[in-house]
Order: structure tokens, then sequence, then C-alpha cells
């Protein structure tokens, strides 16, 4: 059974500050994983990673992934209020056909508090 | 709005009852998602469609849960027979089958149900 461990499980900080989540996974026939930001209600997607060691990139969050070991790592530089939320990381594996169709495993999430 | 719609937003019900939600994805989107998220966990895959056709069911769904998609557009969600373990989130999702995969789901506000 594919799983998702994230950590730390929540995260209070103060503006400005940097803060790396973290993301460990197993998945058979692993394709893709992503990260979701889940502000009050709807997840909305940030990125999707599948290949190791390519940073991806969007204004002050940056993520990577580790395919031998399984992790993956989610930055935000000079974190702001509206950043707080609940941020979700997900594996999507390959199923048969070599195929896939939004099948996601989440992990249970990282609570981000950013306090003015 | 273009976004995934659900509906009711909120639902309290007694044990035992039945409840029904409803999806509207956006428009051109052909694969329709149900998931449930509890309170403090990432969303668990429920079931899936591609057009009209359902392809896959988590085994975690009893027989009391039935999800269906006439037409290949909105989508219902029954619940029979509703238990207190039932009460959660439910997340509808939708995505676009063709051209270049971005692993981006999009999700709607979701359905809370409350079973006394």
């Amino acid at each position: 059974e594919d799983k998702v461990v994230q950590s730390p499980l929540s995260l209070v900080v103060h503006e400005g500050d940097t803060v790396t989540l973290n993301c460990s996974y197993e998945v058979t026939n692993f394709r893709s994983l992503l990260w979701y930001k889940q502000e009050k209600k709807a997840p909305t997607f940030l990125f999707m990673l599948t290949s190791s060691g390519i940073e991806k990139k969007s204004g002050r969050l940056s993520s990577i992934l580790d395919k031998k070991e399984l992790f993956s790592i989610l930055n935000i530089t000079a974190t702001q209020t509206g950043d707080s939320a609940i941020y979700l990381c997900a594996v999507e594996a390959v199923v048969a056909g070599g195929t896939s169709y939004g099948k996601l495993t989440f992990g249970q999430g990282t609570i981000l508090t950013v306090h003015p | 709005d273009t976004g995934v719609s659900q509906d009711p937003r909120h639902k309290i019900t007694k044990r035992g009852q039945n409840v029904t939600f409803r999806c509207d994805p956006i428009s051109e989107h052909n694969r329709l998602y149900w998931y449930r998220q509890t309170l403090g966990q990432g969303p668990e895959f429920l079931t899936y469609f591609q057009n009209e056709a359902q392809l896959e069911k988590s085994r975690l769904l009893s027989d009391r849960f039935s999800a269906e998609r006439p037409k290949g557009s909105f989508s219902t969600l029954e619940i029979q027979r509703t238990e207190q373990g039932d009460s959660a989130m439910y997340l509808c999702a939708s995505s676009f089958k063709a051209g270049v995969y971005t692993g981006e789901l999009f999700f709607g506000e979701g359905s809370r149900l409350t079973v006394l």
C-alpha cells in the first residue's frame, strides 16, 4: 500500500522566516509527487515533481525530489501571513498500461502558521 | 465561477439516514474524482470516473457508498444508512485527460457531512 509521511505536522513561524517542509513516501511504480496548499476548503495545486534533483520554483516557493532516498522538500522563503495553510504532499503511481489518472495518496499534511 | 462546485456545502443527518452529494466539475474536464478528508488527515481517494465510466473504486469504500456520473457531466455520491464514522469532508475534483499532464486536480470546496 502506498504511504506518504509528512513532517513536521505543524509549524509556527514569524513573517520573514524561511521554512522547510518534508515529505517521505513509499509507492509501488512511482510516477510523480505533488504538493498542494489547502487554505480553507479546497486544496490547490502547487507543484508536480517527476525527476530527481530538478528544482521546481514558483515565486517564494520551491520544491525538489530525491527518488533514491524517497523524499521531497518544500521550501518557502520570506514567509507571509498569507502562507498560513495546510501543505499536502501526495504521490501518484503508474497503473496497468503505463498510464496514470490522478489517483493520489496524500500525507496527513503540515499545518503552517505564520504570525505577523 | 467556473470552478468545481459541490452541493450541499454542509449536511447534518441522523445515523441511519441516506444522504446524497452532488458535484459539478469544470465543464471541459472528463475526469472526476471523489475524495474524503477527516480532521487532521489528508484527502483519501474514494472513486474515479472517466466520462460516465466508473473506473476505480477504493477497497475502503463500503457497499453503502455509491457514485454515479450519468452522461459524463455532474456526479452524485450517495451514502446509505449513514454511520457516525462517515462524518467527514467529501471533496470532488476534476481534471482534463488530453494535453500535457500536469498532475493538477481541481478540487471543489467540499461537502461536510455530520452524522449525529
